[in-house]
């Protein structure tokens, strides 16, 4: 049984640009969190989607959007990237109610 | 408020038991965790205490709580070094909530 999927592994953009990252849940998981690991820090949450929809939201501008599909996949969008938005990007995955767990991460580094 | 907060550095003897500290403000929190990263990989899921337990040991790893001065800390016994990481303190309220992580302990191994 896969766990928490994460593409890419790597990603570098330059400022302006969009980027969207994609997670794959547990089998089994219905509900999928985003985080963001800047160097040096713990991760923050970004927001949560249970049933297609955004359930929770962190303190992150609008420029970070989110997806989930009908099969729980999760896509995180940001826009207009900033140098700052460079980071890890963990996506966890959980059944409601249930112990989230990590995938590997996404690196994206912004020039 | 909600803040976790750990020491950002710990140096241990090889063999030695290592002892990493936490302290949190949510009085809500239900679920208390501990996460290790190792670099460049994601985050493993070490052990969780809930708020109605003091104590939870599981192999080498002792997890003790006390709630009325919102302090978690996490003992590594006869620590290797393949316990180099960091460390991180979480909690949340409910398994399925936003985690709310500290900056992480790095746990540094002298031979």
């Amino acid at each position: 049984d896969a766990g928490v999927t994460q593409s890419p592994t790597h990603l570098i953009k330059t400022r302006g640009q969009q980027v969207t990252l994609r997670c794959s849940p547990k089998s089994g998981h219905d509900t999928v969190s985003w985080y963001q690991q800047a160097l040096g820090q713990g991760p923050q949450f970004i927001f949560q989607y249970y049933e297609e929809e955004e359930r929770q939201r962190g303190n992150f501008p609008d420029r970070f959007s989110g997806h989930q599909f009908p099969n729980y996949s999760s896509e995180l969008n940001v826009n207009a990237l900033l140098l700052g938005d460079s980071a890890l990007y963990l996506c966890a995955s959980s059944a409601l109610k249930e112990t989230q767990y990590f995938g590997p991460g996404t690196r994206l580094l912004v020039l | 408020g909600e803040d976790v907060e750990q020491s950002l550095f710990l140096s241990v003897r090889e063999g030695d038991s290592s002892v990493i500290n936490c302290t949190y403000t949510d009085s809500s929190s239900t679920y208390l965790y501990w996460y290790k990263q190792e670099p460049g990989a994601g985050l493993q899921l070490l052990t969780y205490i809930f708020s109605n337990m003091d104590m939870k040991q599981d192999q080498r790893l002792t997890v003790l709580l006390n709630k009325k001065d919102k302090h978690l800390s996490l003992r590594i016994a006869d620590t290797q070094t393949g316990d180099s990481a960091i460390y991180f303190c979480a909690e949340n309220p409910n398994r399925d909530d936003k985690i709310i992580f500290g900056k992480g302990t790095r746990l540094h191994i002298l031979p």
